[in-house]
């Protein structure tokens, strides 16, 4: 266990619709990162969110968003969704100053 | 800029014989290192990892990693593998960009009774 937990577990959605994903940090952490696993890859970096800012992005477009909350629970927006967001997505709490992160179990997005 | 490959796609081993998952890193700063485990439908747990200090680091369930900086590797090892080792492994570096990781394309470690 690594108190990190995400919902909801699984998801179905249309293409072209909107989706939120929602993750809730291990207690103290001041930091979140999200992180795509495509079926047969390894996860890729989104971005990270520190202290409510985003604190670095990878190659992901603006339809990617994300918002953290003062309690340290985070959203991850997805707006006009493609066949290819189809992933499990993964959420990351850390102490900013810290070197290792804790890992939720994922939410397992299909998009049809 | 980092980035990490790992070498195998798929690794079949028998039942209590040993193995090495390897992973090589390219990086133009000080890095640190992580192996994570993945069992299937479930998030990332991490095995060990390294951030200075001794190159040979331990982590948990029998395994062990050496950080090798001339030859920018990072290979995982286990002296006798369970069949509950059966699961993807992912090999990770983060660096300048702090705890933010990028990884392999991963290991499948099959154990074969």
């Amino acid at each position: 266990e690594t108190g990190v937990t995400q919902s909801p577990t699984h998801l179905i959605k249309t293409r072209g619709q909107q989706v939120t994903l929602r993750c809730s940090s291990q207690s103290g952490h001041n930091t979140v990162s999200w992180y795509q696993q495509a079926l047969g890859q390894g996860p890729q970096f989104i971005f990270q969110y520190y202290r409510e800012e985003e604190n670095g992005r990878g190659n992901f477009p603006p339809r990617f968003s994300g918002l953290q909350f003062p309690n340290y629970s985070s959203e991850l927006n997805v707006n006009a969704l493609e066949l290819d967001d189809s992933a499990l997505y993964l959420c990351a709490s850390s102490l900013i100053e810290s070197a290792e992160a804790f890992f939720g179990q994922g939410t397992r997005l299909t998009v049809v | 800029a980092q980035s990490v490959t790992q070498l195998d796609s798929q690794v079949p081993v028998f039942e209590e014989a040993p193995v090495e998952l390897r992973c090589n890193y390219s990086s133009s700063v000080s890095v640190y290192l992580f192996w994570y485990v993945q069992y299937p439908n479930q998030g990332l747990q991490l095995l060990l990892k390294y951030l200075s200090g001794s190159t040979l680091v331990k982590g948990i369930n029998g395994f062990e990693a050496e950080f090798n900086k001339s030859q920018t590797s990072f290979h995982l090892r286990k002296p006798s593998v369970h069949i509950s080792d059966t699961a993807e492994y992912f090999c990770a570096v983060s660096g300048d960009t702090g705890n933010q990781f990028y990884f392999g394309t991963g290991t499948s470690l099959t154990v074969i009774p």
